[in-house]
């Protein structure tokens, strides 16, 4: 059974430019969050989504982000106009319905140059 | 509202050496579950456990073991007879039944194993 995956594991975008971060859940599981490590801190929580909802938003930059997670496919983590700011590890996660055990990805590390 | 705190930042020990991590954390929640995943260089999040509000009990696996006191609002981790390879940036983290899910991360400590 494929663990979450996440790609790309890294990502460099100037200024200005969008960045497109994919996960795919682990199979059976229907329930995804991404988290953002900014260096040298703890994970945030950004979003919670179920496929074709988004949950729970309250982590979410008011502005130049946005989450999906259709019916078929991975979700995406779109980040519009990247500051170099925006530079961190960003993770997703999923689980299983109605299960509290969150299994992370290994991370999409985003560079703003 | 919920927090984590870990107020160790950095902890440098010795091959061999017993280490204890320490984790606080607040919620106004009487169901809740605890957290520990271990990040190692590489950067991936690894989960070490899970514990909920109602169980209070200790556990054991091979060298790790966990200590929850309800009491003191603490979940403590200790690593018995540390090695190299757990050299690793370690976060507890806190979810409860309205939460959704969302985990509330410590800031992490980081462990430094030498030989």
């Amino acid at each position: 059974n494929a663990g979450v995956m996440q790609n790309p594991r890294h990502l460099v975008r100037r200024r200005g430019q969008e960045a497109r971060l994919r996960c795919s859940p682990m199979k059976g599981h229907s329930h995804v969050y991404w988290y953002r490590q900014l260096p040298e801190e703890g994970l945030k929580f950004m979003v919670y989504l179920q496929k074709e909802n988004i949950i729970d938003e309250s982590g979410m930059p008011k502005e130049r982000f946005s989450a999906e997670f259709p019916k078929e496919g991975p979700s995406i983590l779109r980040i519009q106009q990247v500051v170099r700011g925006d530079s961190a590890a960003y993770f997703c996660a999923s689980s299983p319905s109605y299960s509290y055990e969150q299994y992370f990805g290994p991370g999409t590390r985003l560079t703003v140059t | 509202a919920q927090k984590v705190t870990q107020a160790q930042t950095e902890i440098s020990v010795v091959e061999k050496e017993d280490v204890t991590l320490d984790c606080v954390y607040e919620t106004r929640d009487t169901t809740y579950y605890l957290f520990w995943y271990k990040q190692p260089p590489s950067g991936e999040l690894v989960f070490l456990i899970r514990r909920n509000s109602f169980d209070e009990q200790n556990e054991i696996s091979g060298r790790y073991s966990w200590n929850f006191q309800k009491s003191t609002s603490s979940f403590n981790f200790t690593i018995t007879a540390s090695q190299v390879v757990d050299s690793a940036v370690y976060f507890c983290a806190l979810t409860h039944n309205n939460a959704g899910n969302m985990l509330t991360f410590g800031g992490g400590t980081r462990l430094m194993v030498k030989p």
